[in-house]
């Protein structure tokens, strides 16, 4: 049982390059979440979903885009990377409202 | 804006003392859970409790919610140099079917062997 998989673990980009961040759950939950985490700043809400085909803004949504196409994947795309969205990347999901599985995150450096 | 706030950001201690870290937040919740994490790693929950729920223990583990005050606390007793880690609590919030699990930004607890 994998859990959550988030890909890739580490990724450079420079300014203005666009990118998807994956995220993959195998345990059938219908919540994802995807939160970013900078220092000082605790773990900040992106975009969460409920479910295949409805997606919602957390507290930090401009410069991401997702959607939720199935149940098992909810990938994060930047549309046009800066140096501000450098930071350290976590999808989580969880079923109904129990606690929440994390993934290792991705490192996100933009230069 | 996040709405658990822990205290206090950072405590040393000694092994074998306990550990005492809390949080407060701004409005109504459904339930409250703490997250560990280690260095460079993904967060791992460790309890959740709900907002009918006063107390409740995980081996360790001891969390008090007190709604009317809008606190938590987490309580981590005879603790090990392997509790070195930054603790987190987060708040459920329901709006219909609609659940948003909310961050604070984290207590980091060192633990002298």
């Amino acid at each position: 049982n994998a859990g959550v998989t988030q890909t890739p673990k580490f990724q450079v980009l420079k300014t203005g390059q666009s990118m998807t961040l994956q995220c993959a759950q195998d345990m059938n939950h219908e919540y994802m979440s995807w939160y970013r985490q900078d220092p000082g700043m605790g773990l900040r809400l992106i975009h969460y979903s409920v479910g295949a085909g409805i997606t919602d803004q957390g507290e930090v949504p401009n410069g991401y885009n997702v959607s939720r196409s199935t149940t098992e994947d909810f990938p994060l795309r930047l549309l046009s990377a800066a140096p501000s969205q450098t930071s350290v990347y976590f999808c989580a999901s969880r079923r109904g409202f129990a606690e929440a599985f994390f993934g290792q995150g991705t490192r996100l450096t933009v230069v | 804006s996040q709405q658990g706030e822990e205290d206090p950001q950072a405590l040393s201690i000694q092994e074998g003392e306990n550990a005492t870290m809390n949080c407060s937040y701004k409005t109504s919740i459904n339930n409250l859970q703490w997250y560990r994490q280690n260095s460079g790693r993904g967060l791992v929950h460790l309890i959740l409790i709900r907002s009918n729920e006063r107390e409740k223990h995980s081996g360790r583990l001891r969390v008090t919610l007190d709604t009317s005050k809008k606190s938590s606390s987490l309580l981590i007793t005879a603790s090990r140099a392997a509790d070195t880690a930054s603790y987190f609590c987060a708040t459920d919030k329901r709006t219909g079917a609609n659940s948003k699990l909310t961050f604070g930004k984290g207590i980091t607890l060192s633990v002298r062997p």
